[in-house]
């Protein structure tokens, strides 16, 4: 099946520094991919959509500033987390959907833990 | 704004009994209906997906849509303790998710 891969799968960084964080899927080619911030014991909140070539789409009450997404290929989104503080630590996880598929055929990949001290 | 309203548990079943796990939405022109599970530290994974009314079998999952009083069920038979987790309702194509339903399998 599909395969989505997310890197690194746990990140620890001081206040103030900033983090990357990829998604790739490995062997299809994603012309939408999603990403996602869990908070302990809630639910999944859309943070943006990425779609190859184009500028993402953030959703509403995220910091597209300090939140910057690239999706410069296929099969590679990147969201790096810009200047982190401890409320930024959370679990960050993407989704790729292939092209011309239905909503079913998105894939997630297994998740970024990110802790900023 | 799309909602997307699930009890958020514990539900407690006996092994070997069936679970029933619920979840309305707001938007009533909401077209593709999804259910997630999350183990504990992972990221979801795909249980089912249901666009029209009626049920949808897939071994031992159930999904269930009413799209008139605008609900979405999952039934899980023959529960096993590996079915404990939080299963999540996601609704349309960007995937509004509900806060989870903690299901937990008595052994």
């Amino acid at each position: 099946g599909a395969v989505v891969s997310q890197h690194p799968s746990w990140v620890i960084c001081k206040s103030g520094t900033s983090v990357k964080i990829e998604c790739r899927s490995l062997d299809f080619q994603a012309t939408t991919m999603f990403w996602y911030r869990q908070f302990p014991k809630q639910s999944l909140m859309l943070m943006a959509t990425s779609n190859e070539g184009s500028k993402a789409t953030y959703e509403q009450g995220v910091e597209k500033d300090k939140f910057l997404i690239n999706h410069a290929s296929l099969t590679l989104s990147t969201l790096t987390v810009t200047s982190a503080h401890p409320e930024d630590s959370s679990f960050y996880i993407c989704s790729a959907r292939a092209p011309g598929g239905y909503t079913d055929t998105q894939y997630f990949g297994p998740g970024t833990r990110l802790t900023v001290l | 704004q799309k909602e997307v309203e699930q009890n958020s548990g514990p539900l407690s079943v006996p092994e070997g009994a069936i679970a029933s796990l619920n979840c309305t939405y707001s938007d009533r022109g909401s077209q593709s209906f999804f259910w997630y599970r999350q183990y504990s530290g992972k990221s979801p994974e795909l249980i089912m997906s249901i666009y029209s009314n009626g049920d949808k079998e897939d071994g031992r999952f159930t999904a269930q849509l009413n799209k008139a009083s605008q609900y979405v069920s999952l039934l899980i038979r023959d529960s096993q303790p590996s079915d404990s987790a939080t299963y999540l309702c996601a609704v349309d194509d960007k995937i509004i998710f509900g806060k989870g339903t903690r299901l937990h399998i008595l052994p």
